[in-house]
């Protein structure tokens, strides 16, 4: 079965402080799909990155950069220079790439940036 | 914005009732989820269509129920509601292995 893990509950920082999220996943797929999704206070969930379980080139968008590492079935999420308006829970998700794609995501992890 | 269109947004309605959400996904896409998202249970998986057809089932109880339309707005029928039943309901579609999803619908259940 597949499970998503995102041992950080909670992570509080100050503006301006790189903070990372981190993510594990199992599954007995050769092929699968990593998501990043981000959900504000206003309750929406809000897509981010796709990761290919082939491809584990690392991705930066902005500020924000995923590091994808199969050996330890791992796709961490870095958020440089955060702001305020990165508060949100941040959730990890995985799904299979053939079939019915549905997501397993993991617990999420709420992300404060204190001004 | 994703999209994905639901509505109600926000919706009290009593234990023992019936309420149905209702979702209109990304032009084109064939593929509508429903998701749950409750304090206990976290972001679960309810069911899929793909372009009317149910194609995947996750953990839906037996009171609730779902249909996907030929225009392929997708409907998603709770009854018997539960306090339990309260939650964050969100709808999503699919192109291209990514999925998108909408605003959520908020069920409170008193």
């Amino acid at each position: 079965a597949q499970k998503v893990t995102q041992a950080q509950t909670e992570i509080s920082v100050v503006e301006k402080e790189d903070v990372t999220l981190d993510c594990v996943y199992e599954t007995r797929d050769t092929t699968y799909y990593l998501f990043w999704y981000k959900q504000p206070p206003s309750g929406e969930l809000v897509f981010l990155i796709r990761r290919n379980s082939f491809d584990e080139q690392n991705e930066i968008s902005g500020r924000y950069s995923w590091n994808f590492q199969k050996s330890t079935s791992s796709f961490n999420f870095t958020i440089t220079a955060s702001q305020v308006v990165d508060s949100a829970v941040y959730f990890c998700a995985l799904s299979e790439a053939q079939g019915a794609q549905k997501l397993v995501f993991g617990q999420g992890t709420r992300l404060t940036i204190n001004p | 914005d994703s999209g994905v269109t639901q509505t109600p947004k926000h919706l009290i309605t009593a234990t023992g009732q019936r309420v149905t959400l209702r979702c209109s996904p990304r032009s084109g896409d064939l593929s509508v989820y429903w998701y749950q998202q409750s304090l206990d249970q976290g972001l679960q998986f309810l069911i899929q269509y793909y372009n009317g057809e149910e194609r995947a089932k996750g953990n839906i109880l037996e009171r609730f129920s779902a249909q996907q339309f030929p225009d392929l707005h997708s409907e998603l029928n709770l009854s018997s509601l539960e306090l339990g039943d309260s939650a964050l309901y969100f709808c999503a579609s699919s192109r291209g292995n990514t999925i998108y999803f909408g605003e959520g619908s908020w069920l409170t259940v008193v």
